[in-house]
């Protein structure tokens, strides 16, 4: 069976400091993988999708980047934290089907 | 207009009544629905999907498509306190290779002993 991994779970960071957050996908190959946001009390905001190896797709201009160096691994990066990164960074894959599946997610507080 | 839209709520029924939650979309070429289930603090769990017009039913959960109104909805039978959490709608909007998800605000659902 399939199963998704991020990490770190919680994350409290400076303003101005980086940033890099994990996922990866066991049990599939191939996967389009996402990187949402949950603000406090908010929607899920698409950031950033992947269909393949070093494809990334960017939905929403901001001082955050994602990059694909394996076919099971999707990072999130930023060179300089602003507060209004501060949310709920969830990783989700996906197959042939419409069907997304969430890691646990990624709390990170800056501050 | 929001592209997926649910009520705000929040909802609040009491043990064992059913729970209906709504969602409507915006664009008619949408082929995918899906619910998903957050409890305070953790990610979203999908747990129904439905593609063809009419209901769809796992347990106790049933899933109704109307794509002429553009309309779903998830009924909760026999709503158990377990079942209060944040439920999410989330529509393939633009059928693609990318297999984008959008998703409504959420309904908090409530259920009382």
């Amino acid at each position: 069976s399939q199963t998704i991994h991020q990490w770190p779970a919680t994350l409290v960071q400076p303003v101005g400091s980086p940033l890099s957050l994990e996922c990866t996908v066991e049990g599939t190959s191939n996967p389009n993988l996402y990187w949402y946001r949950q603000a406090a009390g908010r929607g899920l905001q698409l950031l950033f999708y992947s269909v393949g190896i070093g494809q990334i797709s960017s939905e929403v201009p901001q001082n955050l980047s994602a990059s694909r160096p394996q076919d099971r691994q999707f990072i999130l990066s930023s060179k300089k934290l602003l507060l209004s990164d501060s949310g709920f960074y969830l990783c989700a894959w996906g197959l042939a089907g419409d069907e997304q599946y969430f890691g646990p997610g990624t709390r990170l507080t800056v501050t | 207009q929001k592209e997926v839209e649910q009520n705000s709520g929040p909802l609040s029924v009491p043990e064992g009544a059913i729970a209906s939650l709504n969602c409507t979309y915006s664009d008619r070429v949408s082929q995918s629905f899906f619910w998903y289930r957050q409890y305070s603090g953790k990610s979203p769990e999908l747990i129904m999907s439905i593609y063809s017009n009419g209901d769809k039913e796992d347990g106790r959960f049933t899933a109704q498509l109307n794509k002429a109104s553009q309309y779903v909805s998830l009924l909760i039978r026999d709503s158990q306190p377990s079942d209060s959490a944040t439920y999410l709608c989330a529509v393939n909007l633009r059928p693609g290779s990318a297999r984008q998800l959008t998703f409504g605000s959420g309904t908090q659902l409530t259920v009382l002993p």
